[in-house]
């Protein structure tokens, strides 16, 4: 059954602070991995999609990592600010980008 | 270039009544695709629309259907309302081509329907 894990399930943290949130999946035939941002009561918002060949990819504060041999991503957020407090998401896209699994998210407070 | 807009943004239904929401994707997104969102359930895939037919759909009853238009806009409707269904429902277009890799999803703010 194609299943998308994430942890924690909830995270606080200081700003300033760094942070690694985790998503380990079992979805076949993988297509691509994404991580999106959604702060609350707004939609997601993309922060990187990485292909089965990329390791890492970085978007600013947000370096996104991927091990498709151990079906394990991880999201590290450098230098935490209040704003980075939202819900992180990781989706696994499978069947050449057919359908989509979503994982139930990271919930990130970043407090002063 | 305008993102995805969803109407209504709020709404409230009572019990058994019916209900439908409008998606309106970015400029040249053929492809829209709707989601359920709630606590419990975090986001699950309702259905996908590409040029007007429905191209996947989630593990929902059929009191839970769409429509796209030749215009790429996107209608939901849900029938027949249970207190379950209260939940924030989010619109999604890609630049997917037919047949080919989705491509990177623009959700929409999200209409959050409350059943009474």
């Amino acid at each position: 059954k194609n299943q998308v894990e994430q942890s924690p399930q909830s995270l606080i943290i200081l700003e300033g602070k760094n942070c690694t949130l985790q998503c380990n999946y079992t979805v076949s035939p993988f297509s691509n991995l994404r991580w999106y941002k959604q702060d609350t009561g707004r939609g997601p918002v993309s922060l990187t999609i990485m292909t089965f060949s990329e390791n890492t990819k970085s978007n600013g504060r947000y370096t996104a990592t991927l091990d498709a041999d151990t079906k394990q991503s991880s999201l590290h957020i450098t230098a935490s600010q209040l704003s980075d407090s939202a819900s992180y998401i990781c989706v696994v896209s499978a069947n050449y980008g057919q359908n989509f699994v979503f994982g139930p998210g990271t919930r990130l407070s970043v407090l002063p | 270039k305008a993102g995805v807009t969803q109407t209504p943004r709020y709404l409230i239904k009572t019990r058994g009544q019916q209900v439908t929401l409008s998606c309106s994707p970015i400029s040249g997104h053929r492809s829209v695709s709707w989601y359920q969102q709630t606590p419990g359930q975090g986001l699950q895939f309702l259905f996908e629309y590409f040029s007007e037919t429905q191209r996947n759909k989630g593990n929902f009853p059929g009191r839970f259907s769409g429509r796209q238009f030749s215009n790429s806009r996107s209608e939901m409707n849900v029938s027949t309302l249970e207190l379950g269904d209260s939940a924030l429902y989010l619109c999604a277009s890609s630049p997917r081509t037919s047949g080919s890799y989705t491509g990177e999803l623009f959700f929409g703010e999200g209409s959050r329907l409350t059943v009474l």
